[in-house]
């Protein structure tokens, strides 16, 4: 079964801190991947999603994702956090083009400090 | 405003109560399902529904029931209510053939005592 691994649980950074969390997965064929984000008290919103074409995603308040296919991994980056992302960060994969059964990551919580 | 709705926020059981979390959304997606939050755990999926009339068992479906008779509801019923229910439950929609993800409602969060 395809499982989706998002192995840091808990970050804490300052602002102006750079940020990477990383999500990997087993499945070898196509995928669609996605980020979400759920601020406290919130629902999941979506940050950014890759379907195809090129591999470096650019979403919403200055996230961006690479998607590496030899390395089966859609790690989440920004350049520079602000004490307002402090959230928690889902990664979910689906198989084949498409598809709309999605599986999720465990979650990372990250805390940024004022 | 189109999106998802979820009724109620809050809700407090005792084992053994029945109940049914409200999920409505108004974008005519076909696929809906239900999700539940635990720490550490996150998102797993009970239920889900490709249209109405079709429902199937996600990865936690066991003391849940789901029924799909129009495209817009969802609605979850927990059937006994036990505290390993404890939880955020989470209803999410989409297109089937869909480039956007999720549309997810605001959550249920529902304790059993």
């Amino acid at each position: 079964a395809q499982s989706v691994s998002q192995h840091n649980h808990h970050v804490i950074l300052s602002e102006a801190a750079s940020l990477e969390l990383g999500c990997n997965y087993s499945y070898g064929g196509t995928v669609n991947l996605f980020w979400y984000v759920q601020y406290p008290g919130q629902h999941l919103q979506l940050l950014l999603k890759y379907f195809s074409g090129d591999p470096l995603v650019k979403g919403i308040k200055g996230f961006e994702a690479e998607f590496i296919k030899s390395k089966f991994s859609f790690n989440l980056r920004k350049p520079s956090v602000q004490w307002s992302d402090t959230a928690e960060y889902f990664c979910a994969v689906g198989e084949g083009s498409g598809t709309y059964k999605y599986i999720f990551g465990t979650g990372t919580r990250l805390k940024v400090l004022a | 405003n189109a999106g998802v709705t979820q009724t109620p926020k809050f809700q407090v059981l005792k084992t053994g109560q029945s109940m049914t979390l409200q999920c409505a959304q108004d974008m005519n997606h076909e696929y809906m399902s239900w999700y539940r939050q635990d720490p550490g755990m996150g998102l797993r999926l009970i239920h889900y529904s490709v249209g109405a009339g079709i429902t199937d068992q996600g990865e936690v479906p066991n003391g849940y029931n789901v029924s799909r008779s129009t495209t817009e509801d969802f609605p979850l019923r927990l059937l006994s209510a036990a505290p390993s229910q404890t939880s955020v439950y989470f209803c999410a929609s989409s297109y089937l053939t869909d480039t956007y993800g999720y549309t997810f409602g605001s959550g249920t969060r529902l304790t059993v005592v």
